[in-house]
């Protein structure tokens, strides 16, 4: 079966970085595009970015632009989500989908 | 962006009832290829997101029979025929027609009675 499981979240301070991967399986990986989309209680489901199923074309929130850079590896099967700059307002759950598939998230906490 | 609003933002539904939520978009989402990309998910407690309608009315595999969507231009219905216990959760609408960037509704929530 088709399995998105996200990880690399975890607690840190403000103005540091974290990197979150998505590993794939069950489906054919390079023919996917795919989405961060993050959630908190306070502003819900926000999608954060998008790269096509070649890693050619990408796009972001603007509340994540110039900070956070989406990337894929089709060789290895994986999604990666490399956040700069972070702010406490970056909190929440990250889920890497297809809209189709989701992973079951990865909590990234932003906190000193 | 497109603002998505969706209502009420909490439904109590009897076992057996209907049940349905509203998502009304700021714009109209009827893309130039004649196609409207609204979907709708579903959470529940504890899990991840899962697309239950794309397009407005088409389920996803394995959705059962009385979800159902319906709408156009701006304007967009979930309803559920016969609420069961397993339906218990947050329901959520997303444009995909005016990206980037995509948007959701602020979510309903469904409880029991």
């Amino acid at each position: 079966q088709v399995q998105l499981v996200e990880s690399g979240g975890g607690v840190v301070q403000p103005g540091r970085s974290l990197r979150l991967s998505c590993a794939v399986s069950g489906l054919t990986f390079r023919n996917y595009n795919l989405h961060w989309v993050r959630q908190t209680p306070g502003r819900g489901l926000e999608w954060v970015a998008l790269i096509y199923y070649d890693g050619t074309t990408k796009y972001y929130a603007d509340s994540v632009k110039g900070r956070f850079t989406i990337s894929r590896d089709n060789s290895k099967n994986t999604l990666y989500l490399q956040m700069n700059s972070l702010r406490a307002e970056d909190t929440a759950v990250y889920y890497c989908t297809s809209y189709v598939y989701w992973g079951q998230g990865t909590l990234v906490t932003v906190s000193s | 962006d497109v603002v998505m609003t969706q209502s009420p933002l909490s439904l109590t539904v009897t076992l057996g009832q209907p049940a349905s939520i509203s998502c009304r978009s700021s714009q109209s989402l009827l893309y130039s290829d004649g196609n409207t990309y609204l979907d709708w998910f579903q959470q529940r407690p504890g899990q991840s997101p899962r697309r239950l309608i794309y397009e407005v009315s088409n389920r996803d595999s394995g959705v059962p029979d009385r979800f159902s969507g319906s709408g156009s231009g701006s304007d967009f219905t979930l309803k559920i025929s016969r609420v069961e216990a397993e339906d218990v959760g947050v329901y959520y609408c997303m444009q995909g027609t005016h990206w980037p960037p995509w948007t959701f509704g602020q979510g309903t929530k469904v409880e029991i009675k």
